[in-house]
């Protein structure tokens, strides 16, 4: 999607290992999101950040956690990975203008094994 | 906690044919969005409502918005093939968090 990329797309790792999910942003946004998507469930959020050094957690955060250093990046690391955080995961970014919404990345598909 | 509920969550339906989605939500909120997503694919924006009796229309949908009964409905009228997809609603309750619906698969047959 136009100013927001994830990587990687796709990824397999094996349980125990730790794992870095990253977003990036070109349009200078404030506020970055990660959401993870099980059938069944939606969309979950599991952090966010409403600025460099600024986060907090989402619903479902247990095993996860994020670091913003820079405002165009937002990382997400699952500290040791789980199958059950085998899923798909989004980053979004907001403007602090809520008229134009949230604007979702391409998604990373995360199979722990 | 807020809580935002879809229903149904599987419609499948001819062309030409209307319906409804709708979309409830526990706590008040006057922020609410509808997304679209393609299987495999991001999610698409479709509208945005951020206030009591909103409506918008784009091609063959409409989304409306009910802050005092906390409802919104995405109305498909005249369904295509096209329209197939999950549509997702999602509820901002000014927190700066986004709580999702579960979602509706929608699928259009000849």
């Amino acid at each position: 999607d136009a100013g927001i990329t994830q990587s990687p797309r796709h990824k397999v790792t094996e349980t125990g290992t730790p794992v870095t999910l990253r977003c990036h942003q070109t349009e200078n946004h404030r506020y970055m999101y990660w959401y993870r998507q099980d059938p069944g469930h939606g969309l979950r959020l599991i952090h966010y950040s409403y600025g460099v050094k600024d986060t907090d957690k989402g619903e479902v955060s247990d095993g996860y956690s994020v670091s913003r250093s820079k405002t165009e990046d937002f990382l997400l690391t699952l500290e040791s990975a789980t199958s059950s955080q085998t899923s798909v995961y989004f980053c979004a970014i907001r403007s602090g203008d809520r008229t134009y919404g949230y604007t979702f990345g391409s998604g990373t598909r995360l199979t722990v094994v | 906690e807020l809580k935002v509920e879809q229903n149904p969550l599987f419609l499948s339906m001819q062309e030409g044919k209307n319906y409804t989605i709708y979309c409830n939500y526990s706590t008040t909120s006057d922020r609410l969005y509808w997304y679209r997503q393609d299987p495999g694919k991001s999610l698409e924006s479709l509208f945005v409502l951020l206030s009591n009796g909103a409506v918008k229309q784009e091609g063959r949908l409409m989304a409306s918005l009910d802050t005092k009964a906390r409802l919104s409905t995405l109305h498909i009228t005249a369904a295509v093939h096209d329209l197939s997809a999950t549509y997702f609603c999602a509820v901002d309750r000014g927190t700066d968090k986004l709580i999702f619906g579960t979602g509706t698969r929608l699928q259009v047959f000849p």
